[in-house]
């Protein structure tokens, strides 16, 4: 079985500011490891995800991700937020070939201007 | 492609009610998803179908609870009778099978029960 941590519930940040999203997996097999965003009363959309290769992987708008297998991490990164950035962010964990998505808790992001 | 379509956006019943929530895939997907999300609990998936076959329905909280999938293009959440405790957000989700796994989410369905 998989699980998943995300170390902050809220993250506040100002706009052009960085930020770091931080995403913890325990897992006993291979994973594949993906970032979700939810903007208010919409559903879930792919950010980006990493099956396997390079371990740094980019998204859309401006975010990207590092797999560390080591430290069991896939922390998202953007270098410059922006206002729209405003939503909260899922990490989410599947074994390898498993159907199955394990979903962290979120967390909210908040732009401030 | 118009994504994964769900009905209604918005419900409101009464305690004791029959509830159904409604979901089309993402045309050529096998696999279909329900999930439930709430604050206190977050993401849980309901049940699991793939090529219309329900698969994993271990979420599925109690037997008030029902889905079914008669066909690639539609599913149904039923619930009844419906509590106050059901109330949430119900995300339907699907995906191919076949090399690509990630999830494509519905916008849900948010049900409130008086």
């Amino acid at each position: 079985a998989q699980s998943v941590t995300q170390l902050d519930s809220q993250v506040p940040v100002f706009e052009e500011a960085p930020v770091e999203l931080r995403c913890n997996y325990s897992s006993s097999v291979s994973v594949y490891l993906f970032w979700y965003v939810q903007y208010p009363n919409q559903g879930l959309q792919l950010l980006l995800k990493y099956l396997s290769g390079s371990t740094l992987v980019k998204g859309i708008n401006g975010f990207e991700a590092e797999f560390n297998k080591s430290q069991t991490s896939f922390h998202l990164r953007k270098p410059s937020v922006h206002i729209s950035d405003t939503a909260e962010y899922f990490c989410a964990v599947s074994g390898a070939g498993s159907y199955q998505l394990t979903f962290g808790k979120g967390t909210k992001l908040s732009v401030i201007p | 492609d118009a994504g994964v379509i769900q009905s209604p956006r918005h419900e409101v019943t009464e305690m004791g009610q029959e509830v159904t929530l409604r979901c089309k895939p993402i045309s050529g997907h096998n696999s279909l998803f329900w999930y439930r999300q709430t604050m206190m609990r977050g993401l849980e998936l309901l049940i699991y179908f793939n090529n219309n076959v329900p698969i994993d329905d271990s979420g599925m909280p109690e037997d008030r609870f029902s889905a079914k999938m008669p066909n690639a293009s539609f599913s149904t959440l039923k619930i009844q009778p419906s509590e106050p405790r059901d109330s949430a957000v119900y995300f339907c989700a699907s995906r191919t099978s076949g090399g690509k796994y990630e999830q494509y989410f519905g916008p849900g369905t948010r049900l409130t029960v008086t």
